[in-house]
């Protein structure tokens, strides 16, 4: 069935550095949404993309989608200890009316 | 307004006992679904709704059943609990339109579940 195949599982950042998630699809995704979840919450949306090789950017969070649209990347710019949590990408097999699958989500932790 | 509401916010449960998690939205969307989490696996689907008196499987339904007899409730019921059940169990609600999964999923505050 789809995958969607989330990297790294863990990663740990000193507060400043850059941090980046990737999100792989073995099947082309009709769109990618993207999810935070803080220690001990739920995940909460963040964004949507929808274009082949859409960029779109929340202050220092950027957000892309592949060209082929079976990937897609969160990059974190000088993270902050507000940060942390664990970001998850889902997606929809382009053409189905399918649900949607999540990653296995990447936990974020930052050193102050 | 509360968005989606899930209750209980904790639970333990012996072998073989049955429960309803609750999960409630007043958002009026149409699509709902649960989700279970383990340390690891990410979010997977166990059950979700298109609309009220609409129900289907999703990744991993064995031992869990639901209903949707109106458009705000959806339940999930555990049968016979079993400690492979022990989880962290999030209800989530989106709004419909042609293809659904492409609404932002608005998720309760989930309910973590103990089997012994």
């Amino acid at each position: 069935g789809q995958q969607v195949m989330q990297i790294p599982q863990y990663q740990h950042v000193q507060e400043g550095e850059d941090f980046t998630t990737y999100c792989n699809s073995s099947t082309t995704l009709s769109n990618i949404q993207w999810y935070k979840q803080r220690p001990g919450g739920h995940p909460v949306f963040l964004i949507q993309l929808v274009k082949s090789g859409e960029v779109k950017k929340q202050k220092r969070l950027t957000f892309q989608f592949g060209e082929a649209k079976k990937n897609s990347s969160l990059h974190i710019t000088a993270t902050q200890t507000t940060d942390v949590g664990t970001y998850f990408c889902a997606g929809c097999r382009e053409g189905s009316q399918g649900n949607l699958i999540f990653g296995k989500g990447t936990k974020l932790s930052v050193k102050p | 307004n509360a968005g989606v509401t899930q209750t209980p916010k904790f639970q333990v449960l012996k072998t073989g006992q049955s429960m309803t998690l609750q999960c409630a939205q007043d958002m009026n969307h149409e699509y709902m679904s649960w989700y279970r989490q383990d340390p690891g696996m990410g979010l997977r689907l166990i059950h979700y709704s298109v609309g009220a008196g609409i129900t289907d499987q999703g990744e991993v339904p064995n031992g869990y059943n639901v209903s949707r007899s109106t458009t705000e409730d959806f339940p999930l019921r555990l049968l016979s609990a079993a400690p492979s059940q022990t989880s962290v169990y999030f209800c989530a609600s989106s709004q419909r339109t042609g293809t659904y999964s492409n609404q932002p999923q608005h998720f309760g505050d989930g309910t973590r579940l103990s089997i012994l």
